[in-house]
């Protein structure tokens, strides 16, 4: 069975560091995803990751997979507050459903 | 174009009552998900629609849970004689069936067993 691990869990940043949240799977897949979930709220869509190699940036965070390794890694740039915020890394076994990570509660304080 | 969208957003039930939740997703999307969220956890699958056909139900708690999507489009997500073990954020998604398969999300019905 799939099992996708996310770590940290739990991470409070200062304003302006860097940082790095890491998502390893354990069955091979081609493709993943990053959402983020603010608080009552659902689940906006922030990266798809679609091919080894594959890296993509929005502002201050830049997603990259690699396949092989069964690892993403979602890098943050000089943290700010409007970041603070719950990530999940996604990766779909099969008929494209997902198995979501159990979620990186980020903090960033000023 | 509209989104996803779940009603209701909020739905306190009594423990043993029948709970109905539905699932309109965006037009045209083929396959259609739930997740169910448990408080400070990740989604987890409940079952998965493509068109009015239901190929996976595997995530389903137990037999007290019901999905269905009779034409293809809205889904309802019934729970029979609710536990309290049931209290979760219910997330409802859809897809194209080609490209990214990029999954959207609606807001979720909270449902509170008590």
């Amino acid at each position: 069975e799939l099992k996708v691990e996310q770590n940290p869990l739990f991470l409070s940043m200062q304003e302006g560091k860097n940082y790095t949240i890491y998502c390893n799977y354990s069955t091979t897949s081609d493709r993943l995803y990053w959402y983020r979930q603010d608080p009552g709220k659902s689940l906006e869509s922030l990266f798809v990751l679609l091919s080894n190699g594959a890296v993509k940036q929005e502002g201050r965070l830049m997603a990259s997979l690699d396949t092989k390794a069964r690892l993403s890694t979602l890098h943050i740039t000089a943290a700010v507050h409007d970041l603070s915020a719950t990530y999940f890394c996604a990766v779909p076994p099969y008929n494209n459903d997902m198995r979501f990570g159990a979620g990186t509660r980020l903090t960033v304080k000023p | 174009g509209a989104g996803v969208s779940q009603s209701p957003r909020y739905k306190v039930a009594k423990r043993g009552q029948d709970v109905a939740l539905r699932c309109d997703p965006i037009s045209g999307h083929v396959s259609l998900f739930w997740y169910q969220q448990a408080l400070g956890q990740g989604p987890e699958f409940l079952t998965y629609f493509q068109n009015e056909a239901q190929l996976d139900k595997s995530g389903l708690p137990s037999d007290r849970f019901f999905a269905e999507r009779p034409e293809g489009s809205v889904s309802t997500l019934k729970i029979q004689r609710t536990q309290q073990e049931d209290s979760a954020v219910y997330l409802c998604a859809s897809t194209d069936s080609f490209g990214s398969y990029e999954q959207y999300f609606g807001p979720g019905t909270r449902l509170t067993v008590t």
